[in-house]
């Protein structure tokens, strides 16, 4: 079974709306990675958080960690269409371990 | 080169060949990962290779399924026999050892067995 599990599965907003998306795991991990997939390939690495922090900004995003409640969250806020894609949380247990990815979550930005 | 290169970025092939997908990460990066990622869903941990390290073969769905990285840079992933249920988009991802920048993904290998 996927260690990250995205909530929820897929999301369809108005431009220049916000999207939230939730990613919880099971087990402890060393940091917990968003990447970004657009039409079914390659991944782009978005934003990294480490088990020690609790927010990360980059851009319009923002990404927080609960450690406590094994769950991390994605914003994105005033949304283009270009957001447009589906966003996939990942969690690392040790540093330069393999990740291991959530089912996803499918964002649909209406212009 | 820049980024994570596949090869082929499309192959179909009949049940029952055997299939070979080759990945180039990016030059210095010392860890090397493939995933396999079936219509609509989230990306299956194949192989994982970290420098001089035996490979974490763990996700490997059967002994029709292998793979080699040849001088610490070039991997090739087989599929022996393959089956339909083997059709999906094969991803390579490649890092450096502490990837504080988390890993490169290439654009992927879509197989399809008919």
């Amino acid at each position: 079974s996927q260690q990250g599990e995205e909530d929820p599965q897929a999301l369809s907003i108005q431009e220049g709306e916000n999207a939230t998306m939730n990613c919880s795991y099971k087990t402890s991990i060393n940091n917990l990675q968003w990447y970004r997939q657009n039409s079914g390939r390659g991944l782009v690495h978005l934003i990294l958080i480490r088990s020690n922090e609790r927010e990360k900004h980059s851009g319009r995003l923002r990404v927080t960690l609960d450690t406590s409640k094994k769950s991390s969250s994605l914003l994105i806020t005033a949304s283009r269409a270009a957001d447009t894609a589906s966003y996939f949380c990942a969690t690392e247990k040790a540093a330069g371990n393999k990740l291991t990815f959530g089912g996803g979550t499918r964002v649909l930005v209406k212009p | 080169g820049a980024g994570v290169s596949q090869s082929p970025s499309n192959k179909v092939t009949e049940k029952g060949k055997d299939v070979e997908l080759r990945c180039d990460p990016i030059s210095g990066h010392t860890a090397l990962y493939w995933y396999r990622q079936s219509l609509g869903q989230g990306l299956e941990f194949l192989i994982y290779f970290q420098g001089n390290s035996a490979p974490d073969k763990s996700g490997l769905p059967s002994d029709r399924f292998s793979a080699e990285r040849t001088g610490g840079s070039v991997s090739t992933l087989t599929i022996q026999r393959t089956q339909q249920e083997d059709s999906a988009v094969y991803l390579c991802a490649s890092s450096a050892d502490r990837p504080r920048g988390g890993y490169t993904f290439g654009s992927g290998t879509r197989l399809t067995v008919v």
